[in-house]
Order: structure tokens, then sequence, then C-alpha cells
């Protein structure tokens, strides 16, 4: 059962045009939302996250969005550069009940190309 | 900040074979986590602790995955015996807290496991 998911397997933009990123997810409990990014050969690095309270959150040229009614988050990147050619994948984030640790479940990721 | 180390980077074993990672997570967090990315998919969390307790280990194959992390710092995660379908890069990850809001995860770079 696949609780978070990336239905884009790969996406082409064009250098300086708006890159955007889908994910879905069933659980309703999700409350903390990341997205990775990740080179080929390196591990996944944190790019931004956003809390279930707030609907979008932005850091320089990446912004997230979250529909919770929709169970949906996107990831906009303006403008797209060549450097930001890699896999970006979503994460969400669950409370264990009581212990006050959280569980991440990552999506399949996106793998984004942006051409010069 | 010293990232988190994982070592080996890249291991080549035969089936039936046993065979050992390491991790260091970044000094002060709490937490650390042991994904396994199978190629085209999305990191799969196998066994999570806090401090030198575990948290979740549900996904781990414990007939054959073992996972220790000593006085709450560095971490081995084990296989005896490997089977083919343990082929996967092998990501260790820790944060500051316990998870959840402004506690990402941060990973190493992996290891690349190939069972033939």
């Amino acid at each position: 059962d696949q609780q978070v998911k990336q239905n884009s397997p790969s996406l082409s933009v064009q250098e300086g045009r708006i890159s955007i990123l889908n994910c879905d997810y069933t659980n309703s409990m999700f409350d903390y939302f990341l997205w990775y990014k990740k080179y080929p050969a390196e591990g996944p690095t944190f790019l931004i996250s956003i809390s279930s309270i707030k609907d979008k959150n932005e850091d320089g040229r990446f912004t997230v969005f979250l529909n919770k009614s929709a169970k949906h988050l996107s990831l906009h990147i303006v403008p797209s550069q060549p450097g930001d050619s890699a896999v970006y994948f979503c994460a969400a984030s669950e409370g264990f009940l009581g212990s006050g640790t959280y569980k991440y479940i990552f999506g399949t990721g996106t793998r984004l190309k942006v051409l010069a | 900040e010293a990232g988190v180390a994982q070592s080996p980077r890249y291991k080549i074993i035969e089936k039936r074979q046993s065979v050992a990672f390491w991790c260091n997570p970044i000094s002060g967090h709490a937490t650390l986590y042991w994904y396994q990315q199978i190629l085209g998919q999305g990191p799969k969390l196998l066994i999570q602790f806090q401090n030198n307790g575990v948290v979740d280990d549900s996904q781990l194959p414990k007939d054959r995955f073992s996972a220790e992390r000593l006085k709450g710092v560095d971490s081995t995660l084990k296989i005896q015996p490997a089977k083919l379908e343990d082929s996967a890069v092998y990501l260790c990850a820790s944060s500051l807290g316990t998870g959840g809001r402004n506690s990402p995860l941060h990973f190493g770079n992996g290891t690349r496991l190939t069972v033939t």
C-alpha cells in the first residue's frame, strides 16, 4: 500500500521556466511534508518542508503548496536551472502515537531534467 | 557541521554471504534511520533508533537483517545471509530531534550493495 505517491516518473522543462512536481498521499494523519533532491551517487538532500497547518512555504526559487482536502502537495521551482536536474522525492511524516517520535514515508521519486 | 558518514560506498558479494554497513550520524542527532532504496523506488525504512533504543523495525526482515546502535551514536546494519533481492542502496539518516516539524532527515551518501 503506497501511502505517498509520485505519479510522474519523469519531467522535462526548459531552463528559465517553471517546474511543477506533484505528490499525493492517502494518510490523513500525516502532519509534516518534505521534499528531497537526489543527485546520482549521493544521498537525498533536504530541500524544503511544510507543516500541515500551512498551505504554502517559500524558500528562494522553491515553493511548496499543500492542499489537505485533496491530500496533495506540489513543489514549484521558478526559474528552473540546469543544476536542478535531479530526482525529487516527497516524504510525509506521521507521529507514533504516544512515543513522541515520527516516521517518514517516501514517494517513488520524479526525475527532473532541465534543458539548457 | 560534518554530515552523515557511511562506509563502504560500494560492496559486491555473492548470495548467502554476509555483509555489514557502518554509519556515523551527525554529532548530537538523537534519531538514526536505516533505509533501503531499490532501483526505481523511494527509500523504504528498515529500522529507526532513538538514542540506542529501537523505535520501529516493523519492515526489517529479521530472519536475515540485524542492526544495532551502540552507545546511541554509531550504527551497523548486517545482512546474513544475503539474497539477490537485497541488491539496493542502503541509506543512513539522522535527525536532531525525534523527527517531525523542524527536524528533517539528513542522509549519508549510502552504500550500494550488489548481490550476485
